[in-house]
């Protein structure tokens, strides 16, 4: 079946700007992840959807970042105002959620590389 | 969720069993011990997971200490495919999102 999809696949844009990245995640799946992950790192925790709502949005490094999946399925994480320091891959994903939470194997999208010139 | 130590390399010879190990002392009663891996320019991919007992899956075993201060994923027969970064990840009560360190990155010689 089809998988976690990203777009688009690279974003390249230039300080200041504003960008939109996209994720559909796994048909059904209720809980939505996004992380970021810099060069040699693992991925770092931005924030957690389920259903409509952000329940979590404690990793999102300050309020040029948000979220929204105002359907409870396809998300947008926005940027404003980008910087270099932005750039790194912006990974997205999704589980079943509910509250087995802690064992719920989550379903990566190949990420959206975004550079900051 | 408690901290994991894992190696920050290992290497293996293609066809050969591949033991990579995670120290995670502070684990809690409550932890589940995951593991993922993430393949050159993808998304991290599920491997097993588990909480007391030792698992196996198609992917690989998992084996957890009695007292669960330590683990190890078991690939049984390297292949090339599997060179990847694995993460050792503990999944507790504190929220669904996964807390990934630095993991482990694998090479496979042919």
């Amino acid at each position: 079946g089809a998988g976690v999809s990203q777009t688009p696949s690279n974003k390249v844009t230039e300080k200041g700007k504003y960008v939109e990245l996209r994720c559909d995640p796994i048909s059904g799946h209720t809980a939505l992840y996004w992380y970021r992950q810099s060069l040699g790192q693992g991925p770092e925790f931005l924030i957690y959807f389920q259903g409509t709502g952000a329940a979590d949005d404690s990793g999102l490094p300050n309020d040029r970042f948000f979220a929204v999946r105002p359907e409870g399925s396809v998300s947008t994480l926005k940027i404003q105002r980008t910087e270099r320091g932005d750039s790194a891959v912006y990974l997205c994903a999704s589980s079943r959620g509910g509250t087995s939470g802690r064992v719920n194997e989550q379903f990566f999208g190949p990420g959206t590389r975004l550079t900051v010139l | 969720d408690a901290k994991t130590t894992q190696p920050n390399s290992m290497e293996s010879n293609e066809e050969e069993p591949v033991h990579l190990p995670c120290n995670h002392s502070t684990i809690s009663g409550t932890d589940y011990i995951h593991w993922y891996r993430q393949l050159p320019s993808q998304g991290p991919e599920y491997v097993i997971h588990g909480l007391t007992s030792n698992v196996n899956n198609r992917m690989a075993s998992l084996a957890i200490a009695e007292d669960r201060k330590s683990s190890t994923l078991i690939l049984h027969r390297a292949t090339l495919r599997d060179a990847a970064v694995y993460y050792c990840i503990l999944r507790g009560n504190a929220g669904n999102m996964l807390t990934f360190g630095g993991g482990t990155r694998l090479m496979v010689k042919p």
